[in-house]
């Protein structure tokens, strides 16, 4: 079946503006996570939601980072006056439900570079 | 804190050698370990876990690692490389009694010599 998809695949943005980066997962995974990979920073998590809840947004670097998920299915990150450290690599990842043995499968990312 | 410790970037093996890729973690009580890779332009792809149980996990691709509780180790192993392994590995760890998020080690980047 379809794995988790990710877009855009490639986003090039200019300090200041607003992006949306959009994820749809696996169908049926009610778990959904974002992780940032940068050179500076490795992988690190963002956000996480349960259904439509987001029980931990612990990860998310500043005020400026927002994510929201419909349906239980697709979420949007949203990144607002985007600045040069913003430049990364974001990953999406589901998994069946928010449960330790169950395997995150991740997306092939959405590269962001903020000039 | 939980933190993965992944020694050295880049590892460098020629073709049919032993893979060892090593990850030590922090944590006074067992967590949760895995192993993921990831290739060139792509997204992670997991290789094994350890959740419970036996200690000697296999995985894909004929990978396997053992976790070792008194040595705090989750070392990768390979009997014999090949070309289509070389890519970025990285070991992560869950929390236990935490939700499901991954912290990672730095990653290593593996190179396979013909």
């Amino acid at each position: 079946g379809a794995g988790v998809s990710q877009s855009p695949s490639n986003k090039v943005t200019e300090k200041g503006k607003d992006v949306e980066l959009r994820c749809d997962p696996i169908s049926g995974h009610t778990a959904l996570y974002w992780y940032r990979q940068s050179l500076g920073q490795g992988l690190e998590f963002l956000i996480y939601f349960q259904g439509n809840s987001a029980p931990d947004k612990s990860g998310l670097p500043s005020d400026r980072f927002s994510a929201e998920r419909t349906g239980g299915s697709v979420s949007t990150l949203t990144i607002q006056r985007t600045q040069q450290e913003d430049s990364a690599v974001y990953l999406c990842a589901s998994s069946l439900r928010e449960r330790i043995a169950d395997t995150q499968y991740f997306g092939p990312g959405t590269r962001l570079t903020v000039l | 804190a939980q933190s993965v410790t992944q020694l050295g970037s880049h590892v460098s093996v020629s073709e049919g050698a032993l893979v060892l890729l090593r990850c030590n973690y922090s944590s006074s009580v067992p967590p949760y370990l895995f192993w993921y890779v990831q290739y060139p332009n792509q997204g992670l792809q997991l290789l094994l876990k350890y959740t419970t149980g036996a200690t000697l996990v296999k995985g894909i691709n004929g990978f396997e690692a053992e976790f070792k509780k008194s040595e705090t180790s989750f070392h990768l192993t390979k009997p014999s490389a090949h070309m289509s392994d070389a890519a970025e590995y990285f070991c992560a760890v869950i929390k236990t009694g935490a939700n499901s998020k991954l912290t990672f080690g730095k990653g290593i980047t593996l190179s396979v010599r013909p």
